[in-house]
C-alpha cells in the first residue's frame, strides 16, 4: 500500500490566498520531507520534518506533523502564482532513510 | 549547491532501440542515486536504487534486463532501456543522494535532475 497519500487531489486558489495540503502515511517514519515539482520538471526539495519535531517554518512554508495521526500538512502562506506546481511528500522507507514513498501529489493551481 | 542534470532531457526514438540516460550529481560526490519513473499527473515511482561500484537494486516488478543501471563513479549513474518499445515512453528522473549531506542540507535529502522525456515510437 501506498505510504504517503497527499489530500487533496487538486486545489486551485486565488492569488493571496493561503493553501493547505495534507499527507498521511501508514508506517513508522524517521523524517517527512516535501518537495514541488512544476510541470515537465524535477523536483526541489521544500522542507524535511523530522519525526521528533512538530512544526517547522521555512518563508511562507510552515509544515506540521503528527506521528499519532500519522499525517503532516503543508501551508504556504499568501500564494503567488509561481506557487502553481504539483506538491508531494515523501516518506523514508527503511531505517537508513534511503528510500523515499512518494504520495500521489496535489495539483496546485494559483489563480491571479 | 546540490545540482543533479539529467541527460539527454528529451529524446525520440525507434522501437526496439536503446536509450541511454546520464545523471550527474555536478557539484557534490554520491554513494547513492536513485531512478524514478512518473507517468503524467501520477507520482513517481522507484524503479532501482544506484549505488557506486555495486549492482543496482531494483523494485519489485522492474526488470533488471530491461533497465540496465549503471553508476561507475560518485558523480555518474547511467539508465540505458534496452529494446525500448511504445509502452517505455515516460519520465524518467534521478536523484541522488549527498554523500557527507551538503553544507546547510540534510543528510536524508535528494537532490533531483531535470528529467528526461523519453518517446518511443
Amino acid at each position: 500500500s501506498q505510504q504517503g497519500e497527499e489530500d487533496p487531489q487538486a486545489l486551485s486558489i486565488q492569488e493571496g490566498e493561503n493553501a493547505t495540503m495534507n499527507c498521511s502515511y501508514k508506517t513508522s517514519i524517521n523524517n517527512l520531507q516535501w518537495y514541488r515539482q512544476n510541470s515537465g520538471r524535477g523536483l526541489v526539495h521544500l522542507i524535511l520534518i523530522r519525526s521528533n519535531e512538530r512544526e517547522k517554518h521555512s518563508g511562507r512554508l510552515r509544515v506540521t506533523l503528527d506521528t499519532s495521526k500519522k499525517s503532516s500538512s503543508l501551508l504556504i502562506t499568501a500564494s503567488r502564482a509561481a506557487d502553481t506546481a504539483s506538491y508531494f511528500c515523501a516518506t523514508d522507507r527503511d531505517n537508513y532513510g534511503q528510500n523515499f514513498v512518494f504520495g500521489p501529489g496535489t495539483r496546485l493551481s494559483v489563480l491571479p | 549547491g546540490a545540482v543533479v542534470s539529467q541527460h539527454p532531457s528529451w529524446v525520440i526514438c525507434k522501437s526496439g532501440t536503446s536509450v541511454k540516460i546520464e545523471c550527474r550529481s555536478l557539484d557534490f560526490q554520491a554513494t547513492t542515486m536513485f531512478w524514478y519513473r512518473q507517468f503524467p499527473k501520477q507520482s513517481l515511482m522507484l524503479m532501482a536504487t544506484s549505488n557506486e561500484g555495486s549492482k543496482a537494486t531494483y523494485e519489485q516488478g522492474v526488470e533488471k534486463d530491461k533497465f540496465l543501471i549503471n553508476h561507475a563513479s560518485l558523480t555518474l549513474s547511467t539508465l540505458t532501456v534496452t529494446s525500448a518499445h511504445p509502452e517505455d515512453s515516460s519520465f524518467y528522473i534521478c536523484s541522488a543522494r549527498p554523500l557527507g549531506g551538503i553544507s546547510g542540507g540534510h543528510q536524508e535529502t535528494q537532490y533531483f535532475g531535470p528529467g528526461t522525456r523519453l518517446l518511443v515510437l
